[in-house]
């Protein structure tokens, strides 16, 4: 299966902290994508990172990608009470569709 | 800022009965998608259009579905005959090419 898998399921954090997750998948990549879901929400699109990239930036999110070990981490820097939410990767392998692992569950103490 | 829009947000239907989610698509997105989450599981492809013919689709997306771009703005999904599994928050998305996909807030589908 292509699907991404996260790791930690579930992740509890105080509020000023750093959060991070991985993502691991199988076969070879165009690009890995990372979602959030705030619960009963849709997802929303946070960070894309390309097969020839290795890190990238968006505000308090880094995310970086090894593509030899068919990896990814997204890092949430100084987290808030509003980053409580789900974390989805989802890679496309550029057939026209994004598989998406089973997240994972953050939740950020005040 | 652009966005996905999806109407209804919620929708309960007896079993059998036929429903229909529309989509609007951000305008100048050209590639167009439905997913589905079943309650506590995975978000899981069901399929993706675009120049207006079905691109790829998942085992799940069989004969009890189907896709349409009815005109130049609504993409929608039609179950058939809907039946208690079909249950799920079912989401739209697009992109400009395949790349970034943006999806909407999702319908709640409820078969009873």
């Amino acid at each position: 299966s292509q699907q991404g898998e996260e790791d930690p399921q579930a992740l509890s954090i105080q509020e000023g902290e750093n959060a991070t997750m991985n993502c691991s998948y199988k076969t070879s990549i165009n690009n890995l994508q990372w979602y959030r879901q705030n619960s009963g929400r849709g997802l929303v699109h946070l960070i894309l990172i390309r097969s020839n990239e290795r890190e990238k930036h968006s505000g308090r999110l880094r995310v970086t990608l090894d593509t030899s070990k068919k990896s990814s981490s997204l890092l949430i820097t100084a987290s808030r009470a509003a980053d409580t939410a789900s974390y989805f990767c989802a890679t496309d392998t550029n057939d026209y569709k994004l598989s998406f692992g089973a997240g994972t569950t953050v939740t950020v103490r005040a | 800022e652009p966005e996905v829009t999806q109407t209804p947000s919620h929708q309960v239907t007896q079993m059998g009965q036929e429903v229909i989610l529309r989509c609007v698509p951000i305008s100048n997105h050209l590639y167009f998608y439905w997913y589905r989450q079943i309650l506590g599981q995975k978000v899981e492809f069901l399929v993706s259009f675009y120049n207006n013919e079905i691109s790829e689709k998942s085992e799940i997306f069989d004969d009890q579905f189907s896709v349409e771009r009815p005109d130049g703005s609504n993409f929608t999904l039609k179950i058939r005959s809907t039946k208690l599994e079909d249950s799920a928050m079912y989401f739209c998305a697009s992109s400009v090419a395949t790349d970034e996909a943006f999806f909407g807030q999702g319908t709640r589908l409820t078969v009873v």
